[in-house]
């Protein structure tokens, strides 16, 4: 069936390097997609989200690209703090209601 | 304050008991949702309800029943679960069903059963 998966399980970076964490989804006729992010003992918040029309946008620290033709999705974090520190889930949007998300990767920030 | 509120955080219940899990959006959304959050599994979409009418059911097991009353107030009754049931139970809401855009998540509320 149709699925969003993530290439990587958990990501370490040093504070204040970039952060890259990667998604691959598999319906093309997916045309919204967005980024969560999930700290501990919370539901996932909204970081960014991107339509198929576009592929790219930025938001405050944070960029999202959107590659249709490998069905590739990043999510990049400029100057990796501390609090950056959680689960980022990408997730796909068919047709409205249905918000289908990939497996989700850890992102340890060192200091 | 993510303007969804569930209660109870935490929940531990035998697998003969009858609970309910509450969701409550501020948000003056029209439609509300119940994930299921597993170990190592992706967020599982278990019901989606549009304006008080369900308009999803991910072919959950009848011993989840939600009940939507309202636009504001989603409920998941659990009736005989089994251990594998144990998860954390994420309520959200958006604008519109039917429609792209962003969901907003309660903090969940931990189920474990015994």
């Amino acid at each position: 069936g149709e699925s969003v998966g993530l290439h990587l399980p958990t990501l370490s970076v040093q504070e204040g390097d970039n952060s890259i964490i990667n998604c691959a989804y598999s319906n093309s006729a997916s045309d919204y997609f967005i980024w969560y992010k999930q700290e501990s003992g919370k539901g996932p918040q909204f970081i960014i989200d991107i339509r198929s029309n576009m592929d790219k946008r930025q938001g405050q620290r944070v960029t999202v690209l959107l590659n249709k033709t490998v069905k590739h999705l990043s999510l990049q974090i400029a100057a990796t703090q501390p609090g950056d520190s959680a689960v980022y889930f990408c997730a796909e949007n068919e047709e409205g209601f249905k918000t289908i998300f990939g497996a989700g990767t850890r992102l340890f920030v060192k200091a | 304050e993510t303007g969804v509120t569930q209660t109870p955080r935490h929940l531990v219940m035998g697998m003969t008991n009858k609970k309910s899990l509450k969701c409550e959006q501020h948000l003056g959304h029209n439609a509300m949702y119940w994930y299921k959050q597993s170990a190592k599994k992706p967020l599982e979409l278990m019901f989606v309800y549009s304006l008080e009418e369900r308009v999803e059911n991910n072919s959950v097991p009848s011993r989840f029943s939600p009940e939507c009353p309202n636009s504001s107030h989603l409920f998941l009754h659990l009736h005989t679960l089994q251990p594998e049931d144990s998860a954390l139970y994420l309520c959200a809401s958006s604008q519109e069903a039917g429609r792209t855009g962003e969901l907003f998540f309660g903090e969940g509320s931990r189920l474990t059963v015994l």
